[in-house]
């Protein structure tokens, strides 16, 4: 089974409405979940680190008051889209890093913002 | 962070084997070098990660020459399946304090 769980899988939603990502891990306890967004043809880019039980800490350009991350507990890590424009629209996934270096990624949310 | 070079696309046939060439000439002394997949609309999937010479798996081998300044990426025999985009990542692993720094990937194609 899958080792991180995101979902929705994809979503549309209209312009000026927010929404809210959730990647859950299943099969151990995630302190830290990376958030990445993918446009077309374009490789993954790091948008923040949630870290249980602090704040996120937002690579520089990344707005945090608009991409707010949550990480509520040790299986549950959140992303919300906030106020989303068209230009939001994108592929975003989770990563839970383990300790043997390797990452299980999230199977990604499509975000369409109309 | 080691920036990392790859040719944008590659095509290939059926059963053919298929070496993706990885450059990162700044690489650090603790940096691990590390493969993932991605199929369109999915998260990416590790392949193989080594630190030197060569390291082998049950889906993939990964050949590190011994100035570590480029690997290639070894695919036996690939199938229609395979056509995906390939990522090179150097860094630090997790567990180290890294973060996952992806470069613009190799898209291959196969086909039939």
């Amino acid at each position: 089974g899958a080792v991180v769980s995101q979902h929705p899988s994809w979503v549309i939603c209209k312009s000026g409405t927010s929404v809210k990502i959730e990647c859950r891990s299943l099969d151990f306890q995630a302190t830290t979940m990376f958030w990445y967004r993918q446009f077309p043809k374009q490789s993954l880019m790091l948008m923040a680190t949630s870290n249980e039980g602090s704040k996120a800490t937002y690579e520089q350009g990344v707005e945090k008051d608009k991409f707010l991350i949550n990480h509520a507990s040790l299986t549950l890590s959140t992303l919300t889209v906030t106020s989303a424009h068209p230009e939001d629209s994108s592929f975003y996934i989770c990563v839970k890093p383990n300790l043997l270096s390797e990452a299980f990624f999230g199977q990604g949310t499509r975000l369409t913002v109309v | 962070l080691a920036k990392t070079t790859q040719p944008i696309s590659m095509d290939s046939y059926e059963g053919q084997e298929v070496n993706i060439t990885c450059s990162h000439n700044n690489i650090a002394t603790n940096d691990y070098i590390t493969w993932y997949q991605q199929f369109p609309s999915q998260g990416p999937r590790f392949i193989i990660q080594g630190y030197k010479t060569k390291v082998t798996n049950e889906v993939a081998s990964l050949f590190i020459p011994a100035d570590r300044k480029s690997s290639t990426l070894s695919l036996p025999r690939v199938s229609l399946s395979d056509t995906a985009v390939y990522y090179c990542l150097v860094g630090i692993p997790y567990n180290q304090g890294g973060k996952l720094i992806f470069g613009q990937g190799t898209e291959l194609s196969v086909k039939p």
